[in-house]
């Protein structure tokens, strides 16, 4: 089953600004979730799109997809020192196989 | 509603030993899944289970094995452990195939 490729694979921000990461895939997908993993702990669900939607909104979260792109970003707005964490796109692909990236390391500096 | 529930949350084990894992899903999910989370390796998916039935498989060697029981509750076995089975493994129960998963804290598990 493919993986998502995420980049950056690290990110440093100071609290306020804004965070972008990015997914991008290879081969058509059923959905895609992006999940929050703070260290050592379980990960935790943020938002799902689905592949005939183009944008969705949680709180300061914003996902898109391009499918044609094969690729979606999460944007995390005004950003705290609560957000750091890892952050994982995963795919799932159309016979219902869940994938995970890699994972973007987010720091946000105080 | 609790979340899902993972036993034990450390576990310290022998090279050659074999370990078994707990995993109780949020009430009413009847699909679990498991993950192993390596530094090396990124989450890697070992299986899942649906309505006591492996649904899906990973590519891992046949010492990892699981299996559910009719409340739903999964557990995972890894036999003749070796030190490269040292990681966090991670379970998670979803209400159906395209739901988001919802995971457990998960067992970290040292191979000496």
């Amino acid at each position: 089953s493919q993986q998502g490729e995420e980049d950056p694979q690290a990110l440093s921000i100071q609290e306020g600004e804004n965070a972008t990461m990015n997914c991008s895939y290879k081969t058509s997908i059923n959905n895609l979730q992006w999940y929050r993993q703070n260290s050592g702990r379980g990960l935790v669900h943020l938002i799902l799109i689905r592949s005939n939607e183009r944008e969705k909104h949680s709180g300061r979260l914003r996902v898109t997809l391009d499918t044609s792109k094969k690729s979606s970003s999460l944007l995390i707005t005004a950003s705290r020192a609560a957000d750091t964490a890892s952050y994982f796109c995963a795919l799932l692909s159309n016979d219902y196989k869940l994938s995970f990236g890699a994972g973007t390391t987010v720091t946000v500096r105080a | 509603k609790a979340g899902v529930t993972q036993t034990p949350r450390y576990l310290i084990k022998t090279r050659g030993q074999q370990v078994t894992l707990s995993c109780s899903p949020i009430s009413g999910h009847r699909s679990v899944s498991w993950y192993q989370q390596t530094p090396g390796q990124g989450l890697q998916f070992l299986f899942e289970y649906f309505s006591e039935t492996q649904r899906n498989k990973g590519n891992f060697p046949g010492r990892f094995s699981g299996r559910q029981f009719s409340n739903s509750r999964s557990e995972m076995n890894v036999s003749t452990l070796e030190l490269g089975d040292s990681a966090l493994y991670l379970c998670a129960s979803s209400l159906s195939r395209d739901s988001p998963l919802h995971f457990g804290n998960g067992t970290r598990l040292t191979v000496t």
